[in-house]
């Protein structure tokens, strides 16, 4: 069984620049979740995408966007970056449209600096 | 808007002591999930326990919830060092396919 896993695991840009991150799911799992951690805080969710739609969304604004591709891999693209998009960035994959109602398994996470 | 909140934000024990954390909720549950976080990497799925469930044990980790007080404990026994991480209590929201998170615990655990 293969695990969650992202990619870059650090990342450093600068203010209004545009970044793309990269989730794989786990093995089986059709459902991708992202999410938002600042520092000393809980995660906040983005939002889910099952099966290559967007499947619910969280208080983050249009320039948060995402894909989840037919192998169920998925990407988080932030344009125009605020100093306050700092944060560690959680991928989490789950099975089954309301993913939510079962463990979800994420990954390592990517940190990203923005200067 | 955070669904729970844990208490306390903050724990250090001794290896060999129990260590309990708290977290308040304020909506209806279909469950309840703990994980945990190590230094700022990802989180592990430690336990889920149900809205008709009172109890669930997983090794040396025993989950209670009152849905009455709309609270959850999650208490490690026999702590080790290894157990230093960060304890989040999660909840799913009903309509939007997110699981909400609570500020997290700090354990220390010192040898």
């Amino acid at each position: 069984e293969t695990g969650v896993t992202q990619s870059p695991t650090h990342l450093i840009k600068t203010r209004g620049q545009q970044v793309t991150l990269r989730c794989s799911s786990q093995s089986g799992h059709n459902t991708v979740s992202w999410y938002q951690q600042a520092l000393g805080q809980g995660p906040q969710f983005i939002f889910q995408y099952y099966r290559e739609e967007e499947n619910g969304r969280g208080n983050f604004p249009p320039r948060f966007s995402g894909l989840q591709f037919p192998n169920y891999s998925s990407e988080l693209n932030v344009n125009a970056l605020e100093l306050d998009d700092s944060a560690l960035y959680l991928c989490a994959s789950s099975l089954g449209e309301r993913g939510y109602y079962n463990e979800q398994f994420f990954g390592p996470g990517t940190r990203l600096t923005v200067l | 808007s955070q669904q729970g909140e844990e208490d306390p934000q903050a724990l250090s024990i001794q290896e060999g002591e129990n260590a309990t954390m708290n977290c308040s909720y304020k909506t209806s549950i279909n469950n309840l999930q703990w994980y945990r976080q190590n230094s700022g990497r990802g989180l592990v799925h430690l336990i889920l326990i149900r809205s008709n469930e009172r109890e669930k044990h997983s090794g040396r980790l025993r989950v209670t919830l009152d849905t009455s007080k709309k609270s959850s404990s999650l208490l490690i026994t026999a702590s080790r060092a290894a157990d230093t991480a960060s304890y989040f209590c999660a909840t799913p929201s009903s309509n939007t396919g997110k699981l909400i998170f609570g500020q997290g615990t700090t354990l220390q655990v010192k040898p």
